[in-house]
């Protein structure tokens, strides 16, 4: 089945230290996003990507990194700089036009 | 911000309709309506979008108003497993940006 898949589930990390979160699409989306979700709170756009080797920041893209060497993979670096990291992170992937965006299950970050 | 308001929760007995408004007064021409849920520590499910007519699918219907500056998302049958946080986003047709999420309707289904 397509879909998006997100891993891993949980990962936890010291402070000071970079992680990368996965998320791969066998959709064919030419379009990913990374959302960060914080407890009783929306979605706020991190990065997004139109195409390979092309994305622009969103709202709150302090701290974080991504790259789009391919279609279907969409990776996010949590650095050190980010001050908050311990939250609920979203990917997501959609094809041009206004059709909707699929999401993946998540990745839940704790740092301590 | 998010360009649309939504009441933060809501209660609907099992079986009978639930509808969750929606209002977007500054809506654009150009701007669609989509509707997601979200179960606890899931990403968000699609569930309908719509510009101008209403629209039904297998999952529920979307009532979007003449002035387009309002709309309704109907659960025909709600179950318990329909209990969520349901978020409602206008976004531009044939733009990959942002797609602005608010605090959404906790829509609690009782037996």
């Amino acid at each position: 089945d397509g879909g998006i898949t997100q891993s891993p589930k949980y990962l936890f990390r010291k402070e000071g230290q970079n992680v990368t979160l996965s998320c791969e699409q066998n959709l064919n989306h030419d379009a990913m996003y990374w959302y960060r979700q914080d407890p009783g709170q929306g979605l706020r756009l991190i990065y997004y990507s139109q195409i390979v080797n092309d994305f622009q920041k969103g709202d709150i893209a302090e701290g974080y990194s991504v790259s789009r060497e391919k279609k279907e993979s969409f990776p996010l670096t949590v650095t050190s700089a980010q001050k908050n990291p311990t939250a609920f992170y979203l990917c997501a992937s959609s094809i041009y036009g206004e059709k909707p965006l699929h999401f993946g299950n998540g990745t839940r970050l704790t740092v301590t | 911000d998010a360009k649309t308001t939504q009441p933060p929760s809501m209660d609907c007995a099992e079986g009978r309709a639930a509808n969750l408004p929606c209002n977007h007064s500054t809506i654009s021409g150009n701007e669609y309506v989509y509707w997601y849920r979200q179960i606890h520590s899931q990403g968000p499910q699609y569930i309908i979008h719509g510009l101008k007519n209403n629209e039904t699918n297998e999952m529920a219907s979307l009532i979007i108003t003449e002035d387009r500056k309002s709309s309704t998302l109907i659960l025909p049958h709600a179950t318990l497993r329909d209990t969520a946080v349901y978020y409602c986003i206008v976004r531009e047709g044939g733009s990959q940006g942002n797609l602005i999420f608010g605090k959404g309707t906790k829509l609690s289904v009782k037996p």
